[in-house]
């Protein structure tokens, strides 16, 4: 069956600490994966995805087909970056979500 | 607003009432999407429209009836829930049901009593 786990329902760093958003996923198949990000009191937005292969806001996430995984990686994190972050996986026409981490960054 | 908007933001209602969700996209996409979020659980995808025709209804309970009339409106009829339905409900639209790039309203945060 497909899946996404998310193991971390908490992530908490200080400001300037690196940070890895752990996603694994389980799939037959080639997998297309996102990372969605959701900002206190704004709405759920596509972050990144993995055919872009690009850095947003700093943030990067590469796939790894062998562990199955696809973790959001950012070097220096920053208070702005304390959100939602939600691993996704498109099956045909729709997304599969995981349960979402809560990152924390504390000044 | 421009992107997705849902109404109402709140909505507290009895296990007998019946209410609607509202969902509206001006971004001129052709699929639109109900997710149910509930704590501990990953989103839910409910049901999706492409070009106004349900094209997939994830075996959600009859008591959630949904309706397109066009391709800007999506809406949640929802009647004799249960408490446990109790959730937020996010709506998202994408240019084609292939192009999972959604985009998501602000959700209506439902309590069931």
């Amino acid at each position: 069956a497909q899946r996404v786990t998310q193991p971390e329902k908490l992530l908490s760093v200080f400001k300037g600490a690196p940070v890895e958003l752990k996603c694994n996923y389980s799939y037959s198949g080639s997998p297309e994966l996102f990372w969605y990000v959701q900002y206190s009191r704004q709405r759920l937005q596509l972050l990144l995805r993995h055919i872009s292969r690009e850095s947003i806001k700093g943030f990067t996430a590469d796939l790894n087909k062998g562990e199955t995984s696809f973790h959001l990686k950012k070097p220096f994190a920053q208070e702005e970056d304390s959100a939602m972050y939600y691993c996704a996986l498109r099956n045909t026409d729709k997304l599969i979500f995981g349960t979402g981490t809560r990152l924390q960054v504390f000044p | 607003e421009t992107g997705v908007t849902q109404t109402p933001r709140h909505l507290v209602m009895g296990m007998t009432n019946k209410k609607s969700l509202k969902c509206e996209q001006h971004l001129g996409h052709n699929a639109m999407y109900w997710y149910k979020q509930s704590a501990k659980k990953p989103l839910e995808l409910m049901f999706v429209y492409s070009l106004e025709e349900r094209v997939e209804n994830n075996s959600v309970p009859s008591r959630f009836s949904p309706e397109c009339p066009n391709s800007s409106h999506l809406f949640l009829h929802l009647h004799t829930l249960q408490p446990e339905d109790s959730a937020l409900y996010l709506c998202a639209s994408s240019p084609r049901t292939d192009n999972t790039e959604a985009f998501f309203g602000q959700g209506t945060r439902l309590t069931v009593v």
